[in-house]
């Protein structure tokens, strides 16, 4: 049982450049969700979706995009990466709405990205 | 603004003690609470929850407890291990969906339990 899959754990890149990172959850979760987490701060939301070809926008939506077209795959888009955009990017599932089944949101390892 | 607080950075303790880690929050509005431990390089991982309903949820060495009216819970780890050394976050929610459908994260407290 693999969970949620998030790829690739690193990434580097430069300003302007753009990339997609993955999020596959294997566990029929109606809900994923994309956060990120900066240095000594909590866990922002990016976008959320409830169900596949729905979508949300979170708290931090800007500079990036998402699709959700299988209830698996939840891709998260940067475009015209920033130096603002370094931080660690983590994907998450849940069963029910706001994590409110008997085992909350199941997250991915993170990817790590850095702009430079 | 931050509608949920862990203030505490960080907490060392002993072997074998416990441990008792705090988060407060703003939103009146706000009733199911969550923990959630992280090792370095890992995801999150669910630990413990609470409904407002509630003020105690017990799980092993784990248990929330949660005080509406000052807006507090805290989550109590007895006896503390060397592998529960990890960030430590709190989240709560307010049960409506839409543009208020996700989880609030505090900013988290890193625990140390020295052997």
């Amino acid at each position: 049982n693999a969970g949620v899959t998030q790829t690739p754990k690193f990434r580097i890149l430069k300003i302007g450049q753009s990339m997609t990172l993955q999020c596959t959850q294997d566990m029929n979760h109606n809900y994923m969700y994309w956060y990120r987490q900066d240095p000594g701060m909590g866990l922002k939301l990016i976008y959320y979706s409830v169900g596949a070809g729905i979508t949300d926008k979170g708290e931090v939506p800007n500079g990036y995009n998402v699709s959700r077209s299988t209830t698996e795959d939840f891709p998260l888009r940067l475009e015209l990466a920033a130096p603002s955009q370094t931080s660690v990017y983590f994907c998450a599932s849940s069963s029910h709405s706001q994590g409110r089944g008997s085992d909350g949101y199941t997250f991915g390892s993170g990817t790590r990205l850095t702009v430079v | 603004d931050q509608q949920v607080k862990q203030n505490s950075p960080s907490l060392s303790v002993q072997e074998g003690r416990i441990s008792i880690l705090n988060c407060d929050y703003t939103n009146s509005m706000f009733d199911y609470f969550l923990w959630y431990k992280k090792y370095p390089a890992e995801g999150p991982t669910f630990l413990i929850s609470i409904s407002s309903i509630k003020d105690k949820n017990e799980d092993g060495r784990f248990t929330v407890f949660l005080n509406k009216s000052a807006k507090h819970l805290s989550l109590h780890i007895v006896p503390s291990q060397p592998g529960d050394s990890a960030v430590y976050f709190c989240a709560a929610s307010d049960g409506r969906g839409g543009a208020t459908n996700k989880l609030i994260f505090g900013t988290g407290t890193l625990l140390a339990v020295q052997p």
